[in-house]
Order: structure tokens, then sequence, then C-alpha cells
């Protein structure tokens, strides 16, 4: 059984660039959710994808976009990069989209933006 | 707002010494509990969950876990500790019946077991 899978595993980007990251989720889950980890902090809730379509969203501004392919594969595209955004972002699948389910967890992208 | 605190950012601990570590959520319906364990240089790891039922939970590497639905806490403890468990460790809830699987972590706390 394959594991949930990030790349790249380390990035840097400069003020205002954009960015995507990857995501394959373990075999046999269709659902994606993305974190934010900032340094010293608890995973943040990004958003969730299920059926191809976002099904929930934390607290996190437009420029922050993703997408989930046929095979439950997932990207989260973050635009006009700010200092702030530097952190650790972890993918998560699970079984089905519901509160009831087991999220697992990849082993993150680091991203620096200087 | 729904929100977790872990009391205790970092602890340092001897071998064979007890663990027990807080976590209190502030949140208005049914939950979910998880305690997920970070080790060095690796991912995020499942160590034990509690949806329903007994609320004294057993996970992995002798580690349980306590629901007091009256204090909203869910206490992680291991009688005996190793320098293996060296690690942080999470405690998150997510709301049990939501339509999306939103969890909510604390900020962790970092234990550093010396031999």
């Amino acid at each position: 059984e394959t594991g949930v899978t990030q790349s790249p595993t380390h990035l840097i980007k400069t003020r205002g660039q954009q960015v995507t990251l990857r995501c394959s989720s373990q075999s046999g889950h269709n659902t994606v959710s993305w974190y934010q980890q900032a340094l010293g902090q608890g995973p943040q809730f990004i958003f969730q994808y299920y059926r191809e379509e976002e099904n929930g969203r934390g607290n996190f501004p437009p420029r922050f976009s993703g997408l989930q392919f046929p095979n439950y594969s997932s990207e989260l595209n973050v635009n006009a990069l700010e200092l702030d955004d530097s952190a650790l972002y972890l993918c998560a699948s699970s079984l089905a989209p519901g509160g009831g389910e087991t999220q697992y967890f990849g082993p993150g992208t680091r991203l620096l933006v200087l | 707002a729904q929100s977790v605190s872990q009391h205790n950012h970092h602890v340092i601990l001897s071998e064979a010494a007890s663990l027990e570590l807080g976590c209190n959520y502030s949140y208005g319906g049914t939950v979910n509990l998880f305690w997920y364990v970070q080790y060095p240089g690796q991912h995020l790891q499942l160590l034990l969950k509690y949806f329903s039922g007994d609320p004294l939970v057993k996970g992995i590497k002798g580690f349980e876990a306590e629901f007091i639905k009256s204090k909203f806490s869910f206490n992680l403890r291991k009688p005996s500790v190793q320098w293996s468990d060296t690690a942080e460790y999470f405690c998150a809830v997510n709301a049990r019946n939501g339509g999306y699987n939103k969890l909510i972590f604390g900020a962790g706390t970092r234990l550093a077991v010396h031999p």
C-alpha cells in the first residue's frame, strides 16, 4: 500500500511569485485535504477536495486555490506569494470526506518565500 | 470559535518516567479526537483516535488517552517513556458529523526523552 506522497520536498520562491505543490493520495482514498504548518505551530486547514471539487475551506484568502484530478491526486496553488506563506504544506488523504474519517498525512513540502 | 489548547509546549523527561500531555478543546458539537505524532525527520502519524464508546483509548507504542467530556479534555499518557518517544505530539479535533473533514490542531508539545 502506497502512502501519501508530496512533491517537491523543498521550494524557494520570491515574494509575488506563484507556486504549485502536488500530492498523491493513499491508495483507495478519494479525499484530499491541505494544511499549512507555520514554524512552531500546529497545522491549519486550508481546504478539502472531494470528487474534483472543493467541499470545505478554512480561513485562507482566494489566492490559495486547488485542484483534484480523476485519479484523486491534488494540487495546491498559491498566487502572489507573501513572506508569511513560508511554511510546511501538508497534504492528507482519507477514504471519504466526512468528519468520521481518519486523515493520513504526507511528508510535506517546505516552502520558503524570500 | 473552535480551538485546541495543549498546555505544555516543551517537556523533558528521563527514560522510564511517566508521561501525561494535556489537551483541551473548545467546540460546541460532537467531536472526534486525535493524537498525532511527528518523529524527527518524519511525517505526521496517527497515534490514536476517539470516535465513540469507551473513553479510554489505546494507541500504538503503549500510548493511551482518556476523553473526559465534562472537562473537554483528551489527555495523552504513557506509563514509561523511551528515548525513541522523542517527538512532537499534536492533539486534534474535528466535527463528528461535519460534511467535510476539517482537523483543528493544537500548537503541539515537543517531548525530549533523555537516556
